[in-house]
């Protein structure tokens, strides 16, 4: 079954450094990738996403993720985070070949210290 | 900017009693979802619709589930007899364009069964 993996439950990292959010994902020869955020209480906002060109590619907040073919991965990363980055972050990827739902990942919840 | 609205926010109902949950999606999308999201786990795919009738549902989405788009609006998803393990937060979500279109997901409901 098509599956999305995020190894990470939780990270915490100091306010104004980098971070990297892992994302892996089951075979399929053509995934569209997705990342969304959630903050206590919201609905899903979506950060980013990569359906096709160049693998780098940038959202809104200052995340960017970059595709990974042969890892299949979809890693996340901000250069600098920021207080108001806590929140809990989805990796989904709709498998063409599968149909037109969305799979997500478990989640990784993001904590910021000061 | 459109989006994505549901209603209630937040629901608490007995056990066996019939609950509707409610959303407004963006008022040019063609493709509807609904997921659920269990305290404390992923987000799961229930159901897609298009063009009138489910395109594609998951086994979560048994016969106590039926959606329905009653007036062109509209988007409900219907359970039957709720069970405890139906307490969720159900998240509605539309698309305008099959292939690279993305996501738009509303706040979500919250069901709490008792």
């Amino acid at each position: 079954a098509q599956s999305v993996t995020q190894p990470d439950i939780h990270i915490t990292v100091s306010e104004g450094a980098s971070l990297e959010l892992r994302c892996n994902y089951s075979y399929g020869a053509t995934p569209y990738l997705f990342w969304y955020v959630q903050s206590p209480g919201q609905g899903l906002q979506l950060l980013l996403k990569y359906f096709s060109g160049d693998t780098l590619v940038q959202g809104i907040k200052g995340f960017e993720a970059e595709f990974k073919r042969s890892q299949s991965s979809f890693n996340l990363r901000k250069p600098s985070v920021h207080w108001s980055d806590a929140a809990e972050y989805f990796c989904a990827v709709r498998f063409m070949e599968y149909g037109n739902k969305l799979v997500f990942g478990a989640g990784t919840i993001l904590r910021v210290k000061s | 900017e459109p989006e994505v609205t549901q209603t209630p926010s937040h629901q608490v109902t007995q056990m066996g009693q019939e609950v509707i949950l409610r959303c407004v999606p963006i008022s040019n999308h063609l493709y509807f979802y609904w997921y659920r999201q269990i305290l404390g786990q992923k987000v799961e795919f229930l159901v897609s619709f298009y063009n009138n009738e489910i395109s594609e549902k998951s086994e979560i989405f048994d016969d106590q589930f039926s959606v329905e788009r009653p007036d062109g609006s509209n988007f409900t998803l219907k359970i039957r007899s709720t069970k405890l393990e139906d307490s969720a937060m159900y998240f509605c979500a539309s698309k305008d364009r099959g292939t690279t279109g993305e996501l738009f997901f509303g706040e979500g409901s919250r069901l709490t069964v008792l």
